[in-house]
């Protein structure tokens, strides 16, 4: 069972480039959500989207934009990457939306922007 | 949204039982109460999920009281392998997504 799939596992890239981190799941799990994780500031959502064809902005989404064209994919977009966007990025997924059930994790893509 | 406010780090010994409490003075009726695990280099990972007094799975146990302002998870004789940071997360369901929001997490390391 593969449940949430993030690729790359780690990338670096230059300031200016524009950067997309791929999420697929296969559980067929509604709502999906991007997270990054940066030290000491625990873990901050991005974006979410509760179904197919809706998406939603969360607690910190300049400079990141997503597209949920079908339920597996929830690709996260860096226009134009900054130093500041350096961070673990964290895909999951739920059954649906809400915080009652439980949040599936992907293993985490590590982006450094020089 | 309530907001999550738990010890930045707690240390114990292998064997000892570990309650790490979490304050959400804000919760809303319709919240619930969820604990996430999570090891170095890893995605965070359910541990129990609870909306009032009690709940037990073969992982953990949460306490809710009445008021449901605090929660206490609690780890029977950890291990080693128990060392990680852990997540309160209380939240709404069925409602809005957009403020399933992590606190900073309480980092637990377990010594031989």
């Amino acid at each position: 069972i593969a449940g949430i799939t993030q690729a790359p596992t780690s990338q670096i890239l230059a300031a200016g480039r524009r950067m997309t981190l791929r999420c697929t799941q296969d559980m067929r799990h509604n709502a999906m959500y991007w997270y990054r994780q940066d030290l000491g500031l625990g873990l901050r959502l991005i974006h979410y989207s509760n179904t197919a064809g809706t998406t939603g902005k969360g607690e910190v989404p300049d400079g990141y934009s997503v597209s949920r064209a079908n339920t597996d994919d929830f690709p996260l977009t860096l226009a134009s990457a900054v130093p500041s966007q350096t961070s673990v990025y964290f895909c999951a997924s739920s059954e649906d939306q809400g915080a009652a059930g439980e949040l599936f994790f992907g293993e985490g893509s590590r982006l450094t922007v020089l | 949204l309530a907001k999550t406010t738990q010890p930045i780090s707690m240390d114990s010994y292998e064997g000892q039982e570990v309650n790490i409490t979490c304050s959400h003075n804000n919760i809303a009726t319709n919240d619930y109460i969820t604990w996430y695990q999570q090891f170095p280099s890893q995605g965070p990972r359910f541990i129990i999920q609870g909306y009032k007094t009690k709940v037990t799975n073969e992982v953990a146990s949460l306490f809710i009281p009445a008021d449901r302002k605090s929660s206490t998870l609690s780890l029977p004789r950890v291990s080693l392998s128990d060392t990680a940071v852990y997540y309160c997360l209380v939240g709404d369901w069925g409602l809005d997504t957009d403020k399933l929001i992590f606190g900073t997490g309480t980092r637990l390391q377990v010594f031989p």
